[in-house]
């Protein structure tokens, strides 16, 4: 079964350029994470998606920033405008339903560079 | 405070050697734990999970959890080079809630 899809890979834009990353979830998981890592901040979550429907969207640093699940399949993390600062790594994690918690899947993340 | 803790390291071990990796966190409600290990340059890979008190195995990772300490380990024995990695600390209270990371601990094991 494939894993978490990201694209893309890497991305390369001029500030003030719009930005759209990608996620397609493993089938069947619930739950849906956007994350940002950084050498600096580490590892940082941006938003998250319960059953396509976003449950906390309080690490979304400013109004540039907006996600969307418009079904079980595909979330969309947008930038607009971008600026450098936004460099980083991307993750889209997806959610497995468990006895307990969730378990989260990475996807293979995508470098995102502002110039 | 933050939700998780941990020691960013470096932590070095000799190959052979057990090494210990370490994690507090602060919300006694948090029910589920995760340890990822994170190559440079690629994304977190779970290696485990705990939910109940005491020891987990599988192969040469061991997880400890004392909820009442709010302490959660990782002993990874006989270590290879190609343990070396960053390895995270998650913490989350219950399906459908946000998983709190730690900042992760680098580990390199010496040949």
């Amino acid at each position: 079964d494939a894993g978490v899809i990201q694209s893309p890979r890497h991305e390369v834009t001029e500030m003030g350029q719009e930005v759209t990353l990608r996620c397609k979830p493993i089938s069947g998981h619930n739950s849906l994470f956007w994350y940002r890592q950084t050498m600096m901040r580490g590892l940082e979550l941006l938003i998250y998606f319960n059953n396509n429907v976003p449950i906390d969207d309080s690490g979304m640093p400013e109004d540039r920033f907006s996600a969307k699940m418009p079904n079980a399949s595909f979330s969309t993390l947008k930038i607009q405008p971008s600026e450098p600062r936004d460099s980083a790594v991307y993750f889209c994690a997806s959610g497995h339903p468990g006895e307990v918690a969730d378990t989260q899947y990475f996807g293979p993340g995508t470098r995102l560079t502002v110039l | 405070q933050k939700e998780v803790e941990q020691n960013s390291g470096p932590l070095s071990v000799p190959e052979g050697a057990i090494a210990s990796l370490n994690c507090t966190y602060s919300d006694r409600g948090s029910q589920s734990f995760f340890w990822y290990r994170q190559y440079s340059g690629k994304s977190p890979e779970l290696i485990m999970s705990i939910y109940s008190n005491g020891d987990k195995e599988d192969g040469r990772f061991t997880a400890q959890l004392n909820k009442a300490s709010q302490y959660v380990s990782l002993l990874i024995r006989d270590s290879q080079p190609s343990d070396s990695a960053t390895y995270l600390c998650a913490v989350t209270r219950y399906t459908g809630n946000q998983f709190y990371f730690g900042t992760g601990t680098s580990l390199t094991v010496i040949p």
